[in-house]
């Protein structure tokens, strides 16, 4: 069943501006990743925030995770036309082996 | 090196035909993944094999039959193919926290 759900669906910057998406789940989760897939390949996975994080960075990415409100943010600073591709959250309730629920997606369009 | 590969890409085929996509990884990961994308990008999970164990078996027609002959491998085998089995099919590979993803397998039922 699908656990996260992004927001917004689509989100249309210029380059150099920042991105900001959202996702929201419904249970408890033991991490959250996001990941991003550009057109035609497969997801590559970003980053891993473990539910007893509040916020992590990598490059120019910042997540921040809020279970109280069950709610996780993606930004993106400086975004390039490189950035260009959907951004999926996943959460993951397991301790052990990995077991991901996907939501529906943001596609983010950066424009030159 | 490709890390997870899957082939083929395209498989276009008729309806009511059996067919088979096969996945390989070279990470040395214990836990392999065979997930479905829908047209609308909806990404869901179908098959999870730890170890050569199936562990995770969604409901999924059992007209879809994944293997896994060792762990570096895991194979899905869909018989009687029908128009609602169109979508890009995902192998993936984790040891725990993120997943490593192939770059699909698009296929098409004519």
């Amino acid at each position: 069943s699908q656990q996260g759900e992004e927001d917004p669906q689509a989100l249309s910057i210029q380059e150099g501006e920042n991105a900001t998406m959202n996702c929201s789940y419904k249970t408890s989760i033991n991490n959250l990743q996001w990941y991003r897939q550009n057109s035609g390949r497969g997801l590559v996975h970003l980053i891993l925030i473990r539910s007893n994080e509040r916020e992590k960075h990598s490059g120019r990415l910042r997540v921040t995770l809020d279970t109280s409100k069950k709610s996780s943010s993606l930004l993106i600073t400086a975004s390039r036309a490189a950035d260009t591709a959907s951004y999926f959250c996943a959460t993951d309730a397991n301790s052990g082996y990995s077991t991901l629920t996907f939501g529906k997606g943001t596609m983010l369009l950066v424009s030159p | 090196d490709t890390a997870v590969s899957q082939t083929p890409k395209y498989l276009v085929t008729q309806m009511g035909n059996d067919k088979s996509i096969k996945c390989e990884q070279n990470l040395g990961h214990d836990t392999m993944y065979w997930y479905k994308q829908d047209s609308k990008k909806f990404l869901k999970i179908m098959f999870s094999y730890n170890n050569k164990e199936l562990i995770i078996n969604e409901t999924v027609p059992n007209r879809f039959s994944p293997k896994s002959p060792d762990k570096a491998h895991l194979n899905l085998h869909i018989n009687s193919l029908e128009l609602g089995d169109s979508a890009v099919y995902f192998c993936a590979s984790s040891q725990g926290g993120a997943q490593h993803f192939g770059d699909g397998t698009r296929l098409s039922i004519l």
